[in-house]
């Protein structure tokens, strides 16, 4: 079965600078994507970023980076020149050939002004 | 908002009591999802909807009942519930069947406290 570990429960970070939420996972397929989802407050889940195992570019959405370590099994969220409203939990999840998502435990980032 | 709506947002009910959760999707997916939130662990599925049929349900108790009338609309019916089952609920969607579009869209979530 596939794992999602986020080893950082909490995060706090400047407003303007730059954090990176770590997540390893755990599996033995070859073809799966992986998302990262924000919560704010307003408890909407909201997907931030999302990368197909088989593409080696990380992806990038405006503020959002991933680094992507296929072999490391590592899957990391860089957050750059953060604001106010990034303040939520994040969660990393995985999705294999099942269709299945598989979710982390999440990292809740605070925003200091 | 995305295209997901859920309610109540909250409800508060008693363990002898019978409610119904209620979600609706305007996406055009053609599967459903009921998860449960509870703190400090990861969001457990309960259950799968796809194309009305019913293709998942992770063990759940048989005091959650859902039901799938069609693919726009999802309900989690309670009854003689428990303290532990307080938790939020959140429904997603998704387009099944398509890797690179089956991506899940959340709603807000209800809030249920079980006293």
């Amino acid at each position: 079965a596939q794992t999602v570990t986020q080893s950082q429960p909490e995060m706090s970070v400047q407003e303007a600078e730059t954090v990176t939420l770590s997540c390893t996972y755990d599996t033995s397929e070859s073809d799966y994507y992986l998302f990262w989802y924000k919560q704010p407050p307003s408890r909407q889940m909201i997907l931030v970023i999302r990368q197909e195992a088989y593409k080696q570019q990380n992806a990038t959405e405006n503020r959002f980076s991933v680094n992507f370590q296929k072999a490391a099994k590592s899957f990391s969220l860089k957050i750059s020149d953060s604001q106010l409203g990034d303040a939520a939990m994040y969660f990393c999840a995985y999705r294999g050939t099942n269709e299945k998502l598989t979710f982390g435990t999440g990292t809740r980032l605070t925003i200091i002004p | 908002e995305t295209g997901v709506t859920q309610t109540p947002r909250h409800l508060v009910m008693g363990m002898t009591n019978k409610k119904s959760l209620k979600c609706e999707q305007h996406l055009g997916h053609n599967a459903m999802y009921w998860y449960k939130q509870s703190a400090k662990k990861p969001l457990e599925l309960m259950f799968v909807y796809n194309f009305k049929e019913q293709t998942e349900n992770n063990s759940v108790p048989s005091r959650f009942s859902p039901e799938c009338p069609n693919s726009s609309h999802l309900f989690l019916h309670l009854h003689t519930l428990q303290p532990e089952d307080s938790a939020l609920y959140l429904c997603a969607s998704s387009h099944r069947g398509d890797l690179a579009k089956n991506i899940q869209y959340f709603g807000a979530g209800t809030r249920l406290s079980v006293l």
